[in-house]
C-alpha cells in the first residue's frame, strides 16, 4: 500500500518561501505523476502542480510564477517551494499520487502551513 | 482556470438518493473522460470515490455512481447513509494538462 507523508515548517513569515517535502513509502516515485494540492481553512481544494517521474512539471497558472516542484529519487521524495507567501497561502497542503488516468489515487494526511509574522 | 461549479449543499433523508452536479467547460469536463470525485470528512484527507467519470475504485460502495453529459458531470449517492455526510469535490483534467477542482458540495443526511 502506497503511503505519503508531508513534512515541513508549520509557520512561515510573509514574503518568505514555503518549503514542504512529501516522503513516499510502499512504492517508487520513479513511476507516475506526483502532485501538490492545498486547501485554505474552510475552503475548497486547489491544485498546485505536479512532477512526472521524468522530471517534467506543470503548475496551476495562478501560482506558476511562485511555484517549484522537484524530486529526489534517491530519497523517494518530492518537494514544493512556494515563494513570496502571503496570508492567502495559509492552507492545509496535501501531496498525492496521480494515476495515469488522471486522478488522485493516494493522498497524504495533509499538513497545515500558516503564514504569519 | 476557473473552479468547476458545484452546488454548495445537498441534503437527503436516509435511504434516499441524491445527485451532485459538477459543471465545467469543453476544455475540462466536456472534453475528457477524466472526471473524478472525492469524499472528504472533517479534518481528513480527500478519498477517491469515482474516477474516469463512472468507475469505482476497489472498496468503494456501489451506492456511489458517476455520469457525464456534455460539460456537466454528476455523482449520485443512492441509499443515503449517515456515514455519507461529508464534503464532495469533483476534479477534471484540462486542455492545458493541468487539473481543476470543483467548488465543493456539503452533503447533509437529515
Amino acid at each position: 500500500q502506497v503511503q505519503l507523508q508531508e513534512s515541513g515548517p508549520g509557520l512561515v513569515k510573509p514574503s518568505e518561501t514555503l518549503s514542504l517535502t512529501c516522503t513516499v513509502s510502499g512504492g517508487s516515485i520513479s513511476r507516475y505523476y506526483w502532485s501538490w494540492i492545498r486547501q485554505p481553512p474552510g475552503k475548497g481544494l486547489d491544485w498546485i502542480g505536479y512532477i512526472y517521474y521524468s522530471g517534467s512539471t506543470n503548475y496551476n497558472p495562478s501560482l506558476k510564477s511562485r511555484v517549484t516542484i522537484s524530486k529526489d529519487t534517491s530519497k523517494n521524495q518530492f518537494s514544493l517551494k512556494l515563494s513570496s507567501v502571503t496570508a492567502a497561502d495559509t492552507a492545509v497542503y496535501y501531496c498525492a499520487r496521480v494515476q495515469y488516468d488522471f486522478f488522485f489515487e493516494y493522498w497524504g494526511q495533509g499538513t497545515l502551513v500558516t503564514v504569519s509574522s | 482556470q476557473s473552479a468547476l461549479t458545484q452546488p454548495a449543499s445537498v441534503s437527503g433523508s436516509p435511504g434516499q438518493s441524491i445527485t451532485i452536479s459538477c459543471t465545467g467547460t469543453s476544455s475540462d469536463v466536456g472534453g475528457y473522460k477524466y472526471v473524478s470525485w472525492y469524499q472528504q470528512h472533517p479534518g481528513k484527507a480527500p478519498k477517491l470515490m469515482i474516477y474516469d467519470v463512472s468507475n469505482r475504485p476497489s472498496g468503494v460502495s456501489n451506492r456511489f455512481s458517476g455520469s457525464k453529459s456534455g460539460n456537466t458531470a454528476s455523482l449520485t449517492i443512492s441509499g443515503l447513509q449517515a456515514e455519507d455526510e461529508a464534503d464532495y469535490y469533483c476534479s477534471s483534467y484540462t486542455s492545458n494538462s493541468t487539473y481543476v477542482f470543483g467548488t465543493g458540495t456539503k452533503v447533509t443526511v437529515l
